[in-house]
């Protein structure tokens, strides 16, 4: 597609459920980052996809947290066991690293957890 | 590891007058720089990015930014701003070897009155 593709874009979700926030690169991008975006702190880093290589993992905030990516393309991001702290916009980003590192992101997922 | 700091949390300005968004970093090494831009409800779009080169950089929508490496700075201005420029802005970092995940500033609100 054109542009980077997050579903759903909103997400209303109970305490203690798990939820999947999908993420759909540019095509041709190797690289997929993932970021939570909470009120007034800016975009906190979770995860980082390049390629086949391991994924960088240092951003996640706990156990509760989790991503894949398949085939280098579509990823997952799933958080198990919800809590309220996890409210947050979850924005995906992708980037073609040959091409001077100009990331292109989603619209984001808004995560309500009641 | 790098830090970004942005001093403003909101910017007010009447409509036609010029603005300047602060942003400062910290680095061990030599950084790439990005302002991003959000309006409500989307993702993050690049204004204008410094990798190399002049050390001013014009971007997206006349917003231009100087790379200041003695004051680690990368402020965002705009001779002359309208309505429509009203939203967040984020300012972000990146090592320029090793990895590739930029670090984002908590971001600053420029509110536009008329």
């Amino acid at each position: 597609g054109a542009g980077v593709s997050q579903s759903p874009s909103n997400k209303v979700t109970e305490k203690g459920k798990d939820v999947e926030l999908r993420c759909d690169p540019i095509s041709g991008h190797t690289a997929l980052y993932w970021y939570r975006q909470s009120l007034g702190q800016g975009l906190e880093f979770l995860i980082y996809f390049q390629g086949n290589s391991a994924p960088d993992k240092s951003g996640l905030p706990s156990d509760r947290f989790s991503a894949e990516r398949t085939g280098g393309s579509v990823s997952t991001l799933t958080i198990q066991r919800t809590q309220q702290e996890d409210s947050a916009v979850y924005l995906c980003a992708s980037s073609r690293l040959t091409e001077n590192y100009g990331y292109t992101f989603g619209s984001g997922t808004r995560l309500t957890v009641v | 590891a790098q830090s970004v700091t942005q001093l403003d949390s909101q910017v007010p300005v009447f409509e036609e007058a010029p603005v300047e968004l602060r942003c400062n970093y910290s680095s061990s090494v030599s950084v790439y720089l990005f302002w991003y831009v959000q309006y409500p409800n989307q993702g993050l779009q690049l204004l204008l990015k410094y990798l190399s080169g002049s050390t001013l950089v014009k971007g997206i929508n006349g917003f231009e930014a100087e790379f200041n490496k003695s004051q680690t700075s990368f402020h965002l201005r705009k001779p002359s701003v309208h309505i429509s420029d009203t939203a967040e802005y984020f300012c972000a970092v990146s090592a320029s070897g090793g990895s590739y995940i930029p670090t984002f500033g908590r971001g600053t609100s420029l509110i536009v009155h008329p």
